[in-house]
């Protein structure tokens, strides 16, 4: 049974950089069957889908175009586990935030546990 | 990007209804819809996928249909537990995006 658990902090300043992790167990960030997402909702956007990591020979990363120019999606072999770095953050960014394994044809299965950011000075 | 509509974002509903819930889609997406369960507090739950195949677990009362732009999630037989928001999410192509809700109340 896969299982996802994510780590980081829920209070990050304007104008830092927002870091999540996703540890992943019952699969691999490696596989070659899967993609590793994440995915943020907020009363005003709503569940928005912000990019993927993925495997397939070598790594391949999507991003939303919404925060492109400000986010990396990382993959740690070592650890098992995948990263989110959002810069230059906003109250616009305040959101939950979830990892998720992209599965088959991009279905979005399992979720992590969600993990409320607010940004505030 | 694809848009997906959701109709309606809120209904009132008893035990033992059938409740029905729409999702059009922006363009054509064949058969690449997806369907999930929130509860209040908790991450979405993957329900069905590939507009109807039911994921491991589900109870058999939810079904999906549809293809192309019209999509609809169906739960035969309304129970306590299905109170909650659901949302579609198109699979097509990137941005993968989702509807807006669908809270499904008392």
């Amino acid at each position: 049974q896969v299982q996802l658990q994510q780590s980081g902090p829920g209070l990050v300043k304007p104008s830092q950089t927002l870091s999540l992790t996703c540890a992943i167990s019952g699969d691999s960030v490696s596989s070659t069957s899967a993609a590793w997402t994440w995915i943020r909702q907020s009363p005003s956007r709503g569940l928005e889908w912000l990019g993927r990591t993925y495997y397939r020979s070598r790594w391949y990363n999507d991003y939303a175009v919404s925060v492109k120019s400000r986010l990396t999606i990382t993959p740690d072999t070592s650890k098992n586990q995948f990263s989110l770095h959002l810069n230059s953050v906003t109250a616009e960014d305040t959101a939950v935030y979830y990892c998720v394994r992209v599965s088959g044809y991009n279905w979005f299965d399992p979720w992590g546990q969600g993990t409320l950011v607010t940004v505030s000075s | 990007d694809i848009q997906l509509t959701q109709s309606p974002s809120s209904l009132s509903a008893s035990i033992g209804d059938r409740v029905s819930i729409t999702c059009r889609a922006s363009q054509s997406i064949s058969a690449y819809v997806n369907w999930y369960q929130q509860k209040a507090g908790k991450a979405p739950q993957l329900l069905i996928y590939a507009a109807y195949t039911l994921q491991s677990g589900v109870p058999s009362r939810f079904s999906g249909s549809g293809a192309g732009t019209d999509f609809t999630l169906t739960i035969s037989s309304l129970q306590p537990e299905d109170f909650a928001t659901y949302y579609c999410q198109q699979s097509h192509s990137t941005p993968l995006t989702f509807g807006g809700g669908t809270k499904v109340e008392i």
